[in-house]
């Protein structure tokens, strides 16, 4: 079925160390992911994504794992700010006669302290 | 571009009224897709269309919800009757096929 989940719901760092947020899908179909933020009063916004032919792509301060052996994704993000401060989402294309919809994960809080 | 955007931002109706959220998706893209938030479902998918047609209803939950994409340029979401069980905030997002899904700011709906 589909199903896409996170490990931890909350996670707290410290301004300049590295985050790492873990995401598990279901799905060995899905072939397309993309990592969204959510800050508090507005909607998700794209942060970077991933096709199921790569295992890694970096963006500014960002980096997408994708382990497609164990259905596991990752987002890094380098030298935390408190502007990182959000709920981070991943999502799965699911692709169904011939359309796509895109489905998210249950999120990840993070938290940066000054 | 002004991005995806829905209207109103905030709408409290009481119980039983009928409720209709609008959505203008980014010129362009030929996805559109309704999705409603809670702090216990989380993003919950409801219905997208592709070029103006349902392709998958299968999340919306129930008769009460209707959905409409009557041109390229304007959707809406309705509710009717609306019950204290649909405040949750409703978002609409766009895109051309697999790239650029753009969320709009959403709308809280918060029924009493």
């Amino acid at each position: 079925g589909e199903n896409v989940g996170l490990h931890l719901p909350t996670l707290s760092v410290q301004e300049g160390d590295n985050s790492i947020i873990n995401c598990a899908y279901s799905n060995s179909a899905s072939d397309y992911f993309i990592w969204y933020k959510q800050e508090s009063g507005k909607g998700p916004q794209f942060i970077i994504d991933i096709r199921s032919n790569m295992d890694k792509r970096q963006g500014q301060r960002v980096t997408v794992l994708l382990n497609k052996t164990v259905k596991h994704l990752s987002l890094q993000i380098a030298a935390t700010q408190p502007g990182d401060s959000a709920v981070y989402f991943c999502a799965e294309i699911l692709t169904q006669g011939g359309s796509e919809k895109l489905v998210f994960g249950k999120g990840t809080k993070l938290t940066v302290n000054p | 571009d002004a991005g995806v955007i829905q209207s109103p931002r905030h709408e409290v109706t009481e119980m039983g009224q009928e409720v209709t959220l609008r959505c203008k998706p980014i010129s362009g893209h030929d996805y559109l897709f309704w999705y409603r938030q809670t702090m216990m479902r989380g993003l919950e998918l409801l219905i997208y269309f592709n070029n103006n047609v349902p392709i998958d209803d299968s999340g919306m939950p129930e008769d009460r919800f209707s959905a409409k994409m009557p041109n390229a340029s304007f959707s809406t979401l309705k509710i009717q009757p609306s019950e204290p069980r649909d405040s949750a905030v409703y978002f609409c997002a766009s895109s051309r096929r697999t790239v650029g899904y753009t969320f709009g700011s959403g709308t809280r709906l918060t029924v009493v």
